[in-house]
């Protein structure tokens, strides 16, 4: 595609439930990362992908959290059990690989845990 | 850790004021540093970048910035802004592993 797509833009969950978000990075990307960003703070880096394997993990708040990426395209990132303090702005982002520094956006899930 | 300190959360300027959002960060290695802004509704973009030499760097829509190594800053600036500026800024740095540590932005309010 000509961007970085997400999935959904808004999602509304209740405390307690799993959900997931979805990342199409831009065709021949093959480096992908994902954020979050809380309101007022900068974007924390979560974790990223070169091709289909994550090599840094630490990013990751807890492990309610996971990410794969499959074929070298789509990634999920799964919240199990998702809390209030999950409720933020998922970024993701891709660039051409690891090197180029430069990173394209998509334009965020915005999750909300009841 | 590195950290990275962006000063001013909100400004709100008139049309044709200058702009100039400060930029810190703490480690004193070899950095690359970039600006990204955000438009209302738009995805987070590319403003400018800094690897090496001129330490003056040149962006789009007339934005510039400046790597003062000594300071460890790189702020940003704009000699006369216009409302379309209208916009979030982040301030990034990576340090070798090419992942960004982001400022936590500052929010730009252009009045025509």
């Amino acid at each position: 595609g000509a961007g970085v797509s997400q999935s959904p833009s808004n999602k509304v969950t209740e405390k307690g439930k799993d959900v997931e978000l979805r990342c199409d990075p831009i065709s021949g990307h093959t480096a992908l990362y994902w954020y979050r960003q809380r309101l007022g703070q900068g974007l924390e880096f979560l974790i990223y992908f070169q091709g289909n394997s994550a090599p840094d993990k630490s990013g990751l708040p807890s492990d309610r959290f996971s990410a794969e990426r499959t074929g070298e395209s789509v990634s999920t990132l799964t919240i199990q059990r998702t809390q209030q303090e999950d409720s933020a702005v998922y970024l993701c982002a891709s660039s051409f690989n690891i090197g180029s520094v430069e990173q394209f956006f998509g334009p965020g899930t915005r999750l909300t845990v009841l | 850790a590195q950290s990275v300190s962006q000063h001013n959360h909100h400004v709100i300027l008139s049309e044709a004021a200058s702009l100039e959002l400060g930029c810190n960060y703490s480690y004193g290695g070899t950095v690359n540093l970039f600006w990204y802004v955000q438009y209302p509704g738009q995805h987070l973009q590319l403003l400018l970048k800094y690897f090496s030499g001129d330490p003056l760097v040149k962006g789009i829509k007339g934005f510039e910035a400046e790597f003062i190594k000594s300071k460890f800053s790189f702020n940003l600036r704009k000699p006369s802004v216009q409302w379309s500026d209208t916009a979030e800024y982040f301030c990034a740095v990576t340090l070798g592993s090419y992942i960004p540590t982001f400022g936590r932005g500052t929010s730009l309010i252009v009045h025509p």
